[in-house]
């Protein structure tokens, strides 16, 4: 079962940032919150990963809030192709017992609209 | 690089045929897994592979289901006899140590 709970739905403007909330209260010490995002018909795609700091690549942004208890994936500037189902997961850091396992949740469907 | 490549990317076939689905990694990849997706329980671990030894079969359905990986550039995923309750997308995935995780196009089954 999911760590994490998301929205089911969001819609954004084309142009303008989506911010993707999501909710891992429970989240270890020694787990990392990742992203990964399905565009239709796709296989899942890495976005992005953090454990307590702010992370940035040339896809989204990740804010952690202090306490880890919840985080938001921003894409700065959303496209059409930007349309997907975003995941946010919880990962045992390293390669040790259980940190092979990525639970996928049902994820935020995220619409960009023109 | 080509990225995590599965065939056939479509199969139909009748209740109570085998279908052997097909999955190579990425070179240099040291992980591979299977998943499976429906509508009504989203991505399922199926099986994780760690250089090439089965390391947890626990999401394996059934004992129709059988999954191997006799060299590191290649597995196959297995169900026989096929029911229509089978039907899904099959996504192998690979990765190197801890690293991210590279999923392919998937397959989707569609038994009859």
């Amino acid at each position: 079962d999911a760590k994490t709970t998301q929205p089911t739905s969001m819609d954004c403007a084309e142009g303008r940032a989506a911010n993707l909330p999501c909710n891992h209260s429970t989240i270890s010490g020694n787990e990392y919150v990742y992203w990964y995002r399905q565009i239709h018909s796709q296989g899942p795609q890495y976005i992005i990963h953090g454990l307590k700091n702010n992370e940035t690549n040339e896809m989204a942004s990740l804010i952690i809030t202090e306490d880890r208890k919840s985080s938001t994936l921003i894409l700065p500037h959303a496209t059409l192709r930007d349309t997907a189902v975003y995941y946010c997961i919880v990962r045992v850091a390293g390669s040790g017992a259980g940190s092979y396992q990525l639970t996928f949740g049902k994820g935020t469907k995220l619409s960009v609209i023109p | 690089d080509a990225g995590v490549i599965q065939s056939p990317r479509h199969e139909v076939t009748e209740m109570g045929q085998e279908v052997t689905l097909r999955c190579k990694p990425i070179s240099g990849h040291n992980s591979l897994f299977w998943y499976r997706q429906t509508m009504m329980r989203g991505l399922e671990l199926l099986i994780y592979f760690n250089n090439n030894v089965p390391i947890d079969d626990s999401g394996m359905p059934e004992d129709r289901f059988s999954a191997k990986m006799p060299n590191a550039s290649f597995s196959t995923l297995k169900i026989q006899p096929s029911e229509p309750r089978d039907s899904a997308v099959y996504f192998c995935a690979s990765r190197m140590d801890s690293g991210e995780l590279f999923f392919g196009e998937g397959s989707r089954l569609t038994v009859l």
